[in-house]
């Protein structure tokens, strides 16, 4: 099955600077791969997803890249808020039609002031 | 507007008492999901419904079980809690499954057990 390595488990920034956290997958079929991000007392919540057939997605600060040889995708936050501290998850979903989320074990992301 | 509505927020049982967790949906999807969710750990799937159709995980213990009366509605019920149940415990729906069909989750109802 499917198995997802994330890292670094936690990351501490400067405001203004940018974060990078990296996710490997082991399934090659794997086409789907969402990051979320979850505060404290909340559930995770959907930042931004890449499909297979796409290298590169951006939303305003929040980019994700995919390199599909090397199986391994990342988040980019440029100019980092203190807003923007919280634990995020990559995750990947298999081809099949279960279509199941296997998620990474999280980064706990701190963004000082 | 919450979309995923789960409660209650905070859920204190006693060792060995049946407890029940409730996920309500007004995104009319096809597809609840209940997630476990220790500290510092990332998500773990216990089950989903499709529609009606019920799958659970192959290391889901048997502890754990879980109804869905109609598509607004899902619950989870943990028959005799153990300490070790003590967890976050996440619903989570998709319009489908696949990757075109995004997870949305409750805030989740953090399960103590004394």
């Amino acid at each position: 099955g499917e198995n997802v390595e994330q890292h670094p488990s936690t990351l501490s920034v400067q405001e203004g600077d940018s974060a990078v956290i990296k996710c490997t997958y082991s399934d090659s079929a794997s086409n789907y791969f969402p990051w979320y991000k979850q505060e404290l007392g909340k559930g995770p919540q959907l930042i931004i997803d890449i499909r297979s057939n796409v290298g590169e997605k951006k939303d305003q600060r929040i980019a994700v890249t995919l390199n599909k040889t090397a199986k391994h995708f990342s988040l980019h936050i440029t100019e980092t808020q203190p807003e923007d501290s919280a634990v995020y998850f990559c995750a990947a979903m298999g081809g099949g039609s279960q279509g199941n989320l296997i998620f990474g074990k999280g980064t706990k992301l701190s963004v000082k002031p | 507007d919450a979309m995923v509505i789960q409660n209650p927020r905070y859920q204190v049982t006693q060792f060995g008492k049946p407890v029940t967790l409730s996920c309500s949906q007004t995104l009319n999807h096809n597809v609840m999901y209940w997630y476990q969710q220790k500290s510092s750990q990332a998500p773990k799937l216990l089950f989903h419904y499709y529609d009606k159709d019920f799958n659970n995980e192959a290391d889901t213990p048997d502890n754990f079980q879980s109804r869905r009366p109609n598509t607004s509605f899902c619950f989870l019920d943990i028959r005799s809690p153990g300490l070790g149940d003590a967890a976050m415990y996440l619903c989570a729906t998709s319009r489908g499954q696949g990757r075109n069909s995004p997870l949305h989750f409750g805030n989740g109802t953090r399960l103590t057990v004394t």
